[in-house]
């Protein structure tokens, strides 16, 4: 079967740094994506990962274990504007669809 | 067009009634996927499409749920009978391959009552 973990929600302080935690169990593996998601509108792709390591693109990184079935999003220098959801989704082997985690709403505060 | 367009983008249905939902995708993406989206969860998986074949249909939550992309550009989600369970942000994805993404539309945002 298909099952992929990441905490309901998290909360963290403008200009902080937050790291949202993300496992996987999936029949095969070709690839693991972070997307955005703000309230009542489209998911906004933010990384996609298929080899292991850290990729870093601004303030945003994302991190993949294969051997683990484990990645990380890290957000650093928080800003209001960041409070959203952030969804993890695998591609399984041998498909192109996307399996979605159930999301981790953040909340940024002053 | 520069995005992934879906019409309506609300819908209010009678249980009972049918509806239809559309999406555009960006030109030239050969997949299209159908996600269903429910309060505070992730989305879950309908069907997807490649080009005008329909690879893979197997999260269609029943058979009042059919979709269709005849020409392998637009895409419409068909709901029959529909029940409050209904109830959902419909989103359509469109990609040309994974490593360039995928790019989701806004949604349906469909109530049944």
């Amino acid at each position: 079967g298909q099952n992929i973990d990441q905490p309901t929600e998290m909360t963290a302080t403008e200009g902080a740094i937050v790291q949202i935690n993300c496992t996987y169990q999936t029949s095969g593996f070709n690839g693991l994506f972070w997307y955005q998601q703000h309230a009542g509108e489209a998911p906004t792709f933010l990384s996609y990962n298929v080899l292991d390591g850290l990729e870093e693109k601004g303030r945003f990184s994302s991190f993949l274990s294969r051997s683990k079935g484990y990645s990380y999003l890290l957000l650093k220098e928080l800003q209001m504007k960041d409070s959203a959801s952030y969804l993890c989704a695998v591609i399984a082997y041998n498909t192109d669809k996307l399996i979605f985690g159930t999301g981790t709403r953040l909340q940024v505060f002053p | 067009g520069a995005g992934v367009s879906q019409s309506p983008r609300y819908k209010v249905a009678k249980r009972g009634q049918d509806v239809a939902l559309r999406c555009d995708p960006i030109s030239g993406h050969v997949s299209l996927f159908w996600y269903q989206q429910a309060l505070g969860q992730g989305p879950e998986f309908l069907t997807y499409f490649q080009n005008e074949a329909q690879l893979d249909k197997s999260g269609l939550p029943s058979d009042r749920f059919f979709a269709e992309r005849p020409e392998g550009s637009v895409s419409t989600l068909k709901i029959q009978r529909t029940q409050q369970e209904d109830s959902a942000v419909y989103l359509c994805a469109s990609s040309f391959d994974r490593e360039r993404g995928y790019t989701f539309g806004s949604g349906t945002r469909l109530t049944v009552v």
